[in-house]
């Protein structure tokens, strides 16, 4: 079955460093990708739709140059957190569409991100 | 903008036991109603895509059904063992799916 493969699962970094968080798609080309971030007890939220050689459509309140996201191929998406402060701490899983139809998701397990 | 609520938000059970838990969403301007299985540390498993009025799906123990016109999916397990248990998310829409909260089953031997 279609298989997103998502690292780091965790990572700490200081404050004002950047974190790089890749998605991959392992056996199916992936036309779009979504970007979610989940703070503690509540719901996956949408943060922006990557499609492939385009630019990234960011959900309303989410900054694009603070989460730079790149699709450069049919295969990999990238979220960059730039200049990651604390408030940024949460957990940010990516999910690719393109396999078994557009509607059906297939997930990565997701990276933990802890800034100090 | 589209509002997923999921309940309850935790249930624990004991082994054999069958469950149940809702999901309700906005009925106006449906698409499609998606049920997934999280457990800790994996990827989201998708277990049901579900997009017509009255659609009942099964996979093993675990079923769903749909009601469109007033918003509402039931989830369904029969015989709740541990290895069910882990967090159940609904998620409506187009694509770009709204997600639940999830609902965190635990099944206790």
């Amino acid at each position: 079955g279609a298989v997103v493969s998502q690292h780091p699962s965790w990572v700490i970094c200081k404050s004002g460093t950047s974190v790089k968080i890749e998605c991959r798609s392992l056996d199916f080309q992936a036309t779009t990708m979504f970007w979610y971030r989940q703070f503690p007890k509540q719901s996956l939220m949408l943060m922006a739709t990557s499609n492939e050689g385009s630019k990234a459509t960011y959900e309303q309140g989410v900054e694009k140059d603070k989460f730079l996201i790149n699709h450069a191929s049919l295969t990999l998406s990238t979220l960059t957190v730039t200049s990651a402060h604390p408030e940024d701490s949460s957990f940010y899983i990516c999910s690719a569409s393109g396999y078994s139809g557009a509607n059906v998701l297939t997930f990565g397990a997701g990276s933990r991100l802890t800034v100090l | 903008i589209l509002n997923v609520e999921q309940s309850p938000q935790s249930l624990h059970v004991q082994e054999g036991d069958s469950t149940n838990f809702t999901c309700s969403f906005p009925s106006s301007n449906f698409y499609a109603l998606h049920w997934y299985r999280w457990e800790t540390a994996k990827s989201p498993e998708a277990l049901f895509v579900m997009t017509l009025n009255g659609d009942e799906k099964k996979k093993g123990r675990i079923s769903a059904t749909l009601n469109t016109k007033e918003g509402y999916s039931y989830l369904y397990i029969k015989g709740s063992q541990p290895e069910d248990s882990a967090t159940y998310l609904c998620a409506s829409g187009e694509g770009k799916l709204i997600f639940g909260q999830g609902t965190e089953l635990s099944v206790k031997p």
